[in-house]
């Protein structure tokens, strides 16, 4: 069956950076985008970007640009996700998901990862 | 960019239908019709029930309904069970491949 399975809980300190993978199992990790969204404690869905796992071509959304690198290794079907710089506003749920290349759709996210807890403290 | 506008809450009885109001802008839900819901229960990953304004994955029961009329997105929710007691979230293509959520709304039954 289809899974995201998302690396462990993180913590660090302001100005640090960290990198969180999302393992695919269960289609072909090529055919469907990744994508990264956060949620803040207590706060709503924020999509992040997305990358070609085929291409390994990125779109990031505006506020990230500069700051978030995603990678992918198709070898062993896992996105990355890297956040430079953290703020302490960066502590947040960090989901991958997944919508399929070429489908005439998007953002039809239908499966996502368990979640990854980053948190920023000094 | 803005998220899209949803209300806070809503509410309804067992069996009652409530609608959840997604509002965006001619640059987003106005311009094309890829809006989808997903709804989330506390500490649990979102899931996908709507996509492209009205379509429903499979599994997905047909009381979960989209629409959509101008810069503004709807779902609704006929027979209301205990269950969908969650928070629902709207997004939208809001052009160059980006996408764009709502703030959420709390459905309390």
């Amino acid at each position: 069956q289809v899974q995201l399975v998302q690396s462990g809980a993180e913590v660090r300190k302001p100005g640090a950076s960290v990198k969180v993978s999302c393992k695919a199992a269960g289609y072909t990790f090529t055919d469907y985008y990744l994508h990264w969204v956060r949620q803040a404690p207590g706060q709503g869905l924020e999509w992040m970007g997305w990358i070609n796992p085929n291409s390994g071509g990125t779109n990031y959304a505006q506020k990230f640009r500069g700051w978030v690198t995603m990678t992918r290794d198709t070898s062993i079907s896992t996105a990355y996700m890297e956040l430079d710089r953290l703020k302490s506003d960066d502590s947040a749920v960090y989901y991958c998901t997944r919508s399929e290349v070429g489908s005439g759709s998007f953002g039809d996210l239908d499966y996502w990862g368990q979640g990854t807890l980053v948190t920023v403290s000094s | 960019q803005s998220a899209l506008t949803q209300p806070r809450s809503v509410s309804g009885s067992p069996g009652q239908s409530v609608t959840i109001s997604c509002t965006g802008t001619s640059g987003d839900v106005g311009d094309y019709d890829y809006v989808s819901w997903f709804q989330q229960h506390p500490g649990k990953a979102p899931k996908l029930l709507i996509y492209d304004v009205t379509k429903r994955p499979s599994g997905v029961p047909d009381r979960f309904s989209g629409s959509k009329s101008g810069n503004t997105a709807s779902l609704t929710i006929s027979g209301l069970q205990a269950d969908d007691e969650a928070d629902y979230y709207c997004s939208s293509h809001a052009g160059s491949y980006t996408l764009l959520f709502g703030g959420g709304t709390k459905v309390t039954v």
